[in-house]
């Protein structure tokens, strides 16, 4: 069974970055790969982009593309999602899910991360 | 990429059987076996119920079915109960090489 386990709720300040945390556990860390998922309040789930733990490879939704950095320490088997320039709009539930493939469904998923980004 | 679309909301009473449709284009669920369903309890991660477009994980139960036609896929939960109230969202893999999400269904047990 995999568990993945995300990093504390965050309070961030217009303009700032956060970085989110994914620990994979249960020897499933290499060979797949590792979408961010968000959900805005009352809003449905928005696919942010991949990164595949092994290779580092990265793939973007077009949208996020310059904004939103998806890196992995492999010593630990963490993969991170760094957002930048935040505003009001970023305030939502930050999910990391796993996916056996890079176009399959969504096996697991951790528990979420509460940013919210208020002045 | 726009959203899938879902009916906002979906009621049954215990026992019935109730269908969530997910419309999306040829561009996505049209032209890929790659739809899957998830059940959403607020505050708890996401469950995957159905994966490419019927097929149900380990675990999940056979009262879960899943369906596709053209570019609408289907959802049907039969011998509905009281937990299954939640939010569902499907999902699709899209032609270009990302995942779209519908816009979510949140299903009352009357």
């Amino acid at each position: 069974q995999v568990q993945l386990v995300q990093s504390g709720a965050e309070v961030k300040k217009p303009g700032a970055s956060v970085k989110v945390s994914c620990k994979a556990s249960g020897n499933t860390f290499s060979g797949h790969y590792m979408s961010w998922v968000r959900q805005a309040p009352g809003q449905g789930p928005e696919w942010m982009g991949w990164i595949n733990p092994n290779s580092g490879g990265t793939n973007y939704a077009q949208k996020f593309q310059g904004w939103v950095v998806m890196t992995r320490d492999t010593t630990i088997s963490t993969v991170y999602m760094e957002l930048s320039r935040l505003t009001s709009d970023d305030t939502a539930v930050y999910y990391c899910a796993l996916s056996y493939a890079p176009h399959t469904s969504f096996d697991y998923w951790g528990q979420g991360t509460l940013v919210i980004v208020s002045s | 990429q726009s959203a899938l679309t879902q009916p906002a909301s979906v009621s049954g009473s215990p026992g019935q059987s109730i269908t969530i449709s997910c419309t999306g284009t040829s561009g996505d669920v049209g032209d890929y076996n790659y739809v899957s369903w998830y059940q959403h309890h607020p505050g708890k991660a996401p469950k995957l119920m159905i994966y490419d477009v019927s097929k149900r994980p380990s675990g999940v139960s056979n009262r879960f079915s899943g369906s596709k036609s053209a570019n609408t896929a289907s959802l049907t939960i039969s011998g509905l109960q009281a937990e299954d109230e939640a939010d569902y969202y499907c999902s699709s893999y899209t032609s270009g090489s990302t995942y779209v999400f519908g816009t979510g269904t949140k299903v009352t047990v009357l």
